[in-house]
C-alpha cells in the first residue's frame, strides 16, 4: 500500500472549515483513499473513502486531485468533538490491512 | 447495538502467563482484524481474517495466535505475555473487503492490556 504524509498537527476555529491534506504521491490505480479519525484514545472512526471522485457523506468532504497524488478532508463545521487524530490510509483491496501513520491532530478552538 | 464488542476492556497481566482478548462482531462481516496501539503511535496490523476458518499474519504477528470457528467471534491469544505487548489492543470488522464496502472497517472501543 502507498505511504501517506500528513502534517502533525493543524488548529481550527470552531465553525469554520477545517481542512486536512494528505499526500500519497505513490498511490497506484486500484488503490483507494481513506479517512479515519480516533477520539481520545477510542477505537478509530471510519469517516469517508474515495477512489477518483470527491465523495461527500453526512461526515465530510473528501477531494482527490485528479493526479490523485493528494487529497484534502473537509470537515464543514468544526466543532469541539472533532477534536482528534485524523489518519489518511491508503489501501487496496487488502483484507484489512490498513496501514495507519501517525496521522494530523486536529485541535478545534472555540 | 450492533458493533464491535470487545472484553476485557482493561487487563493486567504476569511476565509469562497466557490470556484471551475476546472480539464478538454482530453484524455479519466477513473481514476482522487485529490491531495494537503503542503511547502516541498508529496502529500495527497483528493478524487478520476473510472469514471463517481462515486467518493471516499482519505486521507484528510474534507472540499472538488468532483462530476464527465462527463469523462472529475472533479471539487474539497471547501465548506467553512480555512487557513487549503493554498495549492497547483493537478488533475490527468490515463487510468489505476494501474499496467497495461504504463504511469502512468498525472498531471495539479496545483493551488496555498492561504486562508486568
Amino acid at each position: 500500500d502507498a505511504k501517506t504524509t500528513q502534517p502533525p498537527s493543524m488548529d481550527c476555529a470552531e465553525g469554520r472549515a477545517a481542512n486536512l491534506p494528505c499526500n500519497h504521491s505513490t498511490i497506484s490505480g486500484n488503490e483507494y483513499v481513506y479517512w479515519y479519525r480516533q477520539i481520545h484514545s477510542q477505537g478509530p472512526q471510519y469517516i469517508i473513502h474515495g477512489l477518483k471522485n470527491n465523495e461527500t457523506n453526512e461526515m465530510a468532504s473528501l477531494i482527490i486531485t485528479e493526479d490523485r497524488k493528494s487529497s484534502t478532508l473537509i470537515l464543514p463545521h468544526a466543532t469541539l468533538r472533532d477534536t482528534a487524530v485524523y489518519y489518511c490510509i491508503v489501501s487496496g483491496t487488502s483484507y484489512g490491512k490498513l496501514t495507519f501513520g501517525q496521522g494530523t491532530i486536529l485541535t478545534v478552538h472555540p | 447495538n450492533a458493533g464491535v464488542t470487545q472484553t476485557p476492556k482493561f487487563q493486567v497481566l504476569k511476565t509469562g502467563q497466557s490470556m484471551t482478548l475476546q472480539c464478538a462482531q454482530d453484524m455479519n462481516h466477513e473481514y476482522m482484524s487485529w490491531y495494537r496501539q503503542d503511547p502516541g503511535m498508529g496502529l500495527r496490523l497483528i493478524h487478520y481474517s476473510v472469514g471463517a476458518g481462515i486467518t493471516d499474519q499482519g505486521e507484528v504477528p510474534n507472540g499472538y495466535n488468532v483462530s476464527r470457528s465462527t463469523t462472529e467471534d475472533f479471539p487474539l491469544r497471547l501465548l506467553s505475555a512480555a512487557p513487549s505487548q503493554t498495549s492497547v489492543y483493537f478488533c475490527a470488522s468490515s463487510y468489505s473487503r476494501g474499496g467497495t464496502g461504504t463504511r469502512g472497517y468498525t472498531f471495539g472501543s479496545g483493551t488496555r492490556l498492561t504486562v508486568v
